[in-house]
């Protein structure tokens, strides 16, 4: 079964960026689609997009699109997302997700706090 | 836009069994997988259903999910609810092949 670590909380200020990794480790990184979903305090799930790394494709949420960059390193099975412009609305808990075929696998995510 | 709709909120006494329903906006629901998702407080989503009605290895078969066309809706069903089961249960679906959310039902077990 795959295992999807994330990288570490961050603490940003208005109009920053911030880029967070997902390394997968036990299954195969680049047949599958990797999605990036955030989790605004006290909020629900909201799917940002998403990459098939052996394409190197990515897609994304209207609403997150000229904002949000997606990418996959295949050498080390890692994803990225990264957010520009950042507000205080963006902050939440940011989570990757692997669709495996057999079910989805997540990331433990990352806080990402946006706070002048 | 496709949308998702489910209820605010559930409750049910353990033992008991709960369906979780999963409306969609437009088109077929059928037409599409959808996924159910837990998620406890403080912890990442898990999947308990994938592809309409398959449970992912560990998932006890308490959790089942089904489709019905009739009211295009998607139905997530726990029978014997345990109080581990207390929890946000998401639903997920495609949009033009890009996932959509519904809007998530907290499930108590009282």
């Amino acid at each position: 079964q795959v295992q999807l670590v994330q990288s570490g909380a961050e603490v940003k200020k208005p109009g920053s960026s911030v880029k967070v990794s997902c390394k997968a480790s036990g299954g195969t990184f680049s047949s599958y689609t990797i999605s990036w979903v955030r989790q605004a305090p006290g909020q629900g799930l909201e799917w940002m997009g998403r990459i098939i790394p052996i394409l190197g494709i990515a897609n994304y949420a209207q609403k997150f699109q000229g904002r949000v960059t997606i990418t996959a390193d295949k050498s080390t099975s890692t994803a990225y997302m990264e957010l520009s412009s950042l507000r205080s609305e963006d902050t939440a808990v940011y989570y990757c997700a692997r669709d495996g075929g057999i079910g989805v696998d997540w990331g433990q995510g990352t806080l990402v706090t946006v706070s002048s | 836009n496709f949308m998702l709709t489910q209820p605010h909120s559930v409750s049910e006494s353990p033992g008991k069994t709960v369906t979780i329903s999963c409306t969609g906006s437009s088109g077929s629901i059928a037409s599409n997988y959808v996924q159910w998702y837990q998620q406890r407080p403080g912890s990442a989503p898990t999947t308990v259903i994938y592809e309409d009605n398959q449970r992912p290895s560990g998932v006890p078969d308490r959790f089942s999910g089904s489709i019905d066309s009739s009211s295009n809706s998607a139905s997530l069903t726990i029978s014997g609810l345990k109080t581990e089961d207390e929890a946000d249960y998401y639903c997920q679906s495609y949009d033009s092949s890009l996932w959509v959310f519904g809007g998530g039902t907290k499930l108590t077990v009282l």
